[in-house]
């Protein structure tokens, strides 16, 4: 079993739904999580993080994490056609130090039709 | 922007050839990395280095090797380039200023053919 599981896609919806991406773990020592997002032929982005459980909201992207169930989500409201992109969960432990070394999903690509 | 810059951007050899690939970062931040980006397995960590000198292997580090000199450059090298190292390669840094999110800033990639 991977250690980090994510739906590929391709997910394609229409401008203003309401979008919702998703990833799976098994290993219950990460603790912080994260969203990229990567525009084509782009690096990825940190689009937010979140530590251990919990929601976090900035604008019109909510990430959710419950460790219970070992289960992440990113939703995004409103969807806009430059949303159009692949978007990674990645996670860690506490390692300590400065180590950020990061676990990927990898990737659903969103396509938001006008 | 980190200022993180990769060369070359893209890049077609023959196997068998060596190729080196350069990230350069304008900033001094002490940790830096190397990962691959394939189609069906997302982005994998192939190197990192944590000081000039200081690197450790990443979970695909087998045909790979890397070199920091100098905190501003991170060097990966294919000793002897193979069709399954065909992929997108990204450099990225973590900036210690960030606390611990753990946030990570990645290069433009370097897109690397072997045939």
């Amino acid at each position: 079993q991977k250690e980090v599981e994510q739906d590929p896609g391709p997910l394609s919806v229409p401008e203003g739904a309401i979008v919702s991406l998703n990833c799976t773990y098994s290993n219950s020592a990460f603790q912080y999580f994260m969203w990229y997002r990567q525009y084509s032929r782009k690096g990825p982005e940190l689009l937010m993080y979140t530590y251990s459980s919990g929601n976090k909201e900035d604008g019109r992207f909510t990430a959710q994490v419950d460790k219970s169930s070992k289960y992440i989500s990113l939703f995004i409201r409103d969807s806009q056609p430059s949303d159009s992109a692949t978007y990674l969960c990645a996670m860690r432990g506490n390692s300590g130090g400065s180590n950020y070394k990061l676990t990927f999903g990898k990737g659903t690509l969103l396509t938001v039709n006008p | 922007d980190a200022g993180i810059t990769q060369s070359p951007r893209h890049k077609v050899t023959e196997t068998g050839t060596p190729v080196t690939l350069r990230c350069h970062q304008t900033e001094n931040h002490r940790y830096m990395y190397w990962y691959r980006q394939d189609p069906g397995h997302g982005l994998r960590l192939i190197h990192y280095s944590y000081g000039v000198k200081d690197t450790d292997k990443g979970e695909v580090s087998d045909g790979y090797s890397v070199s920091r000199s100098k905190t501003e450059d991170f060097l990966l090298t294919l000793e002897s380039a193979t069709s399954s190292q065909t992929s997108v390669y990204f450099c990225a840094i973590s900036l210690e200023a960030s606390g611990v999110s753990g946030e990570l800033f990645f290069g433009e990639g370097s897109r690397l053919t072997v045939l």
